[in-house]
């Protein structure tokens, strides 16, 4: 049984430059979760997608929007890249409800220079 | 905006003792709480999830505790192994949300 999968898992860009990410989500998930985890910090979240619609949006610009797809994958896109955008961006996916766990991914090292 | 605090100084102890790591939070009680380990390089891996209703959890070696006077989860591994040695990650969400409100994280070391 396959987990999250994520890719690709490290990424180096300039500022100003686009970026895409990509996401499968546990087997029998439909809900996809991203977040944001610099370094030394827990993750932020991003936002969320269940029905190939944002449901949830966390503090963060418009330049990070996304995307789920009729499979349940997920991409994450950022636009205008930033230094302070480098860190470690999680992939999460779980059934809908706000009790359930979520299975995390391992992770897309992004750096940005 | 609702907050999770967790002890940032990492937590060095002898193997074979009890860990008890802190999460504290702000403003109301989260309708759960749940506690996930993170290991370097990887994605934080859920270990035990505690109700608001609840005031104690057991998973093997693992126990949670959820006290809502304190507005504090305590999170306790026994009997400590080097395998043990990672960073552990408390995380609040609420009845009707789906987004997961995490604490900074305790690094945990166990020596052999």
């Amino acid at each position: 049984d396959a987990g999250v999968t994520q890719s690709p898992t490290h990424l180096i860009k300039t500022r100003g430059q686009q970026v895409t990410l990509r996401c499968s989500p546990k087997s029998g998930h439909d809900t996809v979760s991203w977040y944001q985890q610099a370094l030394g910090q827990g993750p932020q979240f991003i936002f969320q997608y269940y029905e190939e619609e944002e449901r949830q949006r966390g503090n963060f610009p418009d330049r990070f929007s996304g995307h789920q797809f009729p499979n349940y994958s997920s991409e994450l896109n950022v636009n205008a890249l930033l230094l302070g955008d480098s860190a470690l961006y999680l992939c999460a996916s779980s059934y809908p409800g706000g009790n359930q766990p979520q299975h995390f991914g391992d992770g897309t090292r992004l750096s940005i220079l | 905006s609702q907050k999770i605090e967790q002890n940032s100084e990492a937590l060095n102890i002898q193997e074979g003792k009890t860990a008890t790591l802190t999460c504290n939070y702000t403003n109301y009680s989260p309708a759960y709480l749940q506690w996930y380990r993170q290991d370097p390089g990887r994605g934080p891996v859920f270990l035990l999830l505690i109700r608001e209703n609840e005031k104690e959890k057991r998973k093997e070696r693992l126990k949670v505790t959820f006290d809502t006077t304190l507005k504090q989860s305590l999170f306790h591994i026994t009997a400590s192994q080097p395998a043990d040695s990672a960073t552990y990650l408390c995380a609040r969400s609420d009845t009707g949300r789906r987004a997961l409100t995490f604490g900074s994280g305790t690094r945990l070391q166990v020596q052999p």
